[in-house]
C-alpha cells in the first residue's frame, strides 16, 4: 500500500498561538509532499509543494511566514501555522507522491484545526 | 488560465446509474484523476486516465477524451454509501494537480 498519516487529527488552539501538523509517509519514501486547505463545502486549495531538503513552493496568496513548511526527510513534512487566527480554522490535508512524475498522490486523513 | 468544471450537485436513486461530467482547460496534461471524498474525510483515489477511452473498475468507470478536454465518472448499482463528493483533478505539465470544485452526489432510497 501507500499510507500517509497526519497528526493530530483534530486540534483546538487559542488565537495567537502556533500549531504544528505532521505528515508522514509510512511505507514509502515521498520525494514530494503537498499541503492543502479545505473550507466547508469547498474544494481542495493547494497551499504549497515541498520537496525533501529544499524550500517549499507556496501558491499565490499563501503567506510563507505564516505557514511554515519543513520537509526534513523523505517520510516527514510538517506544517506550522504561526500566530493562528480564527480565519485559519480549516481542514488541512497533506498528500505525498512517491517519485518524480509518478501519477498518484496519496492523501493523509486530514487535520481539523479550530482557532478560538 | 486553468479551469476544471463539474456540476455542483447531483441526485440519483439507489440501484441506478449516474454519470458525473468534468471538462478541463489546463496548461499541459499528464493525466486526469477522480477522487471520492466523504464529508469530514480526506479524498480517496478512484481512477486515473491518461489515454483516451474507458477504464472500468468494478462499479466505477472513468472515461477520457483529450481532444475534447472531457471526462466522466460513471457509477453503477448505486449504494447509499456512494453519497459523497466526487472531485475531478487534472495533472498539468508540472505534474501539479488542478482541482475541480467537486460534485456532491446525493443518493436517495
Amino acid at each position: 500500500g501507500a499510507v500517509v498519516s497526519q497528526h493530530p487529527s483534530r486540534v483546538i488552539c487559542k488565537s495567537g498561538t502556533s500549531v504544528k501538523i505532521e505528515c508522514r509517509s509510512l511505507d514509502f519514501q515521498a520525494t514530494t509532499m503537498f499541503w492543502y486547505r479545505q473550507f466547508p463545502k469547498q474544494s481542495l486549495m493547494l497551499m504549497a509543494t515541498s520537496n525533501e531538503g529544499s524550500k517549499a513552493t507556496y501558491e499565490q496568496g499563501v503567506e510563507k511566514d505564516k505557514f511554515l513548511i519543513n520537509h526534513a526527510s523523505l517520510t516527514l513534512s510538517t506544517l506550522t501555522v504561526t500566530s493562528a487566527h480564527p480565519e485559519d480554522s480549516s481542514f488541512y490535508i497533506c498528500s505525498a507522491r512517491k517519485l518524480e512524475g509518478a501519477y498518484e498522490q496519496y492523501f493523509g486523513p486530514g487535520t481539523r484545526l479550530t482557532v478560538t | 488560465g486553468q479551469n476544471i468544471d463539474q456540476p455542483t450537485e447531483m441526485t440519483a436513486t439507489e440501484g441506478a446509474i449516474v454519470q458525473i461530467n468534468c471538462t478541463y482547460q489546463t496548461s499541459g496534461f499528464n493525466g486526469l484523476f477522480w477522487y471520492q471524498q466523504h464529508a469530514g474525510e480526506a479524498p480517496t483515489f478512484l481512477s486515473y486516465n491518461v489515454l483516451d477511452g474507458l477504464e472500468e473498475k468494478g462499479r466505477f468507470s472513468s472515461f477520457l477524451s483529450r481532444s475534447k478536454g472531457y471526462s466522466y465518472l460513471l457509477l453503477k448499482e448505486l449504494q447509499m454509501k456512494d453519497s459523497a463528493s466526487y472531485l475531478c483533478a487534472v495533472q498539468d505539465s508540472n505534474y501539479q494537480l488542478i482541482w475541480g470544485a467537486g460534485t456532491k452526489l446525493i443518493i436517495k432510497p
